[in-house]
């Protein structure tokens, strides 16, 4: 069956802290792995990561792909209240457009 | 934000009752997906449409359905609603592409079964 397993399920760090949340997947014809972001209700969209070993960065975001590990990173360094929320991880498999299966996400809570 | 829309924001059903939640995709955007996203959980994809047909389907049984529409605005239609299908609705559109994998979700329907 079809999996992404995200890690933790939540933390909580202070401000200034750099956290690293963890991916891992299971799934045939894999296409593409994404990472989002949700505060209240719709998911944002953070990176697309298709390649290995080529990071992917954003201000203090960044992210990494390893296709033998069958996972994925993703840091915020020097982190702020505003990064609170749920980093959710999906894995895009499939046909020609593919499809999403997302892990149950991570909460992030960062206090000041 | 996104220029994907969904309607109503909130909705209150009661079991066995039927329900119909709209979509408007972004500006250009051909694809829409539907997920569920039950408290505490990642969304659980619903299924896809693509030029106005079912483009693949999740593990939700037949009395959920969709329709997509010629401007491809989506509908997503549930038939005698249980308790457990009290969830938020995400609808998310893309272009359909090959080297392209993101999709932009609407702000969700949430819906209440009691």
């Amino acid at each position: 069956e079809d999996k992404v397993v995200q890690s933790p399920l939540s933390l909580v760090v202070h401000e200034g802290d750099t956290v690293t949340l963890n991916c891992s997947y299971e799934v045939t014809n894999f296409r593409s792995l994404l990472w989002y972001k949700q505060e209240k209700k719709a998911p944002t969209f953070l990176f697309m990561l298709t390649s290995s070993g080529i990071e992917k960065k954003s201000g203090r975001l960044s992210s990494i792909l390893d296709k033998k590990e069958l996972s994925s990173i993703l840091n915020i360094t020097a982190t702020q209240t505003g990064d609170s929320a749920i980093y959710l991880c999906a894995v895009e498999y499939g046909g020609s457009q593919g499809n999403l299966i997302f892990g149950k996400g991570t909460k992030l809570s960062v206090k000041p | 934000e996104t220029g994907v829309t969904q309607s109503p924001t909130h909705l209150i059903k009661t079991r066995g009752q039927q329900v119909t939640l709209r979509c408007s995709s972004q500006s250009g955007h051909n694809t829409v997906s539907w997920y569920q996203q039950a408290l505490g959980q990642g969304p659980q994809f619903i299924f896809q449409y693509y030029r106005e047909e079912e483009n693949g389907r999740g593990n939700f049984p037949p009395r959920f359905s969709g329709l997509q529409f010629p401007n491809y605005s989506s509908e997503l239609n549930v038939n005698a609603l249980e308790l457990d299908d009290s969830a938020l609705y995400l609808c998310a559109s893309s272009l359909a592409n090959r080297d392209r994998g993101e999709q932009y979700f609407g702000p969700g329907t949430r819906l209440t079964v009691t």
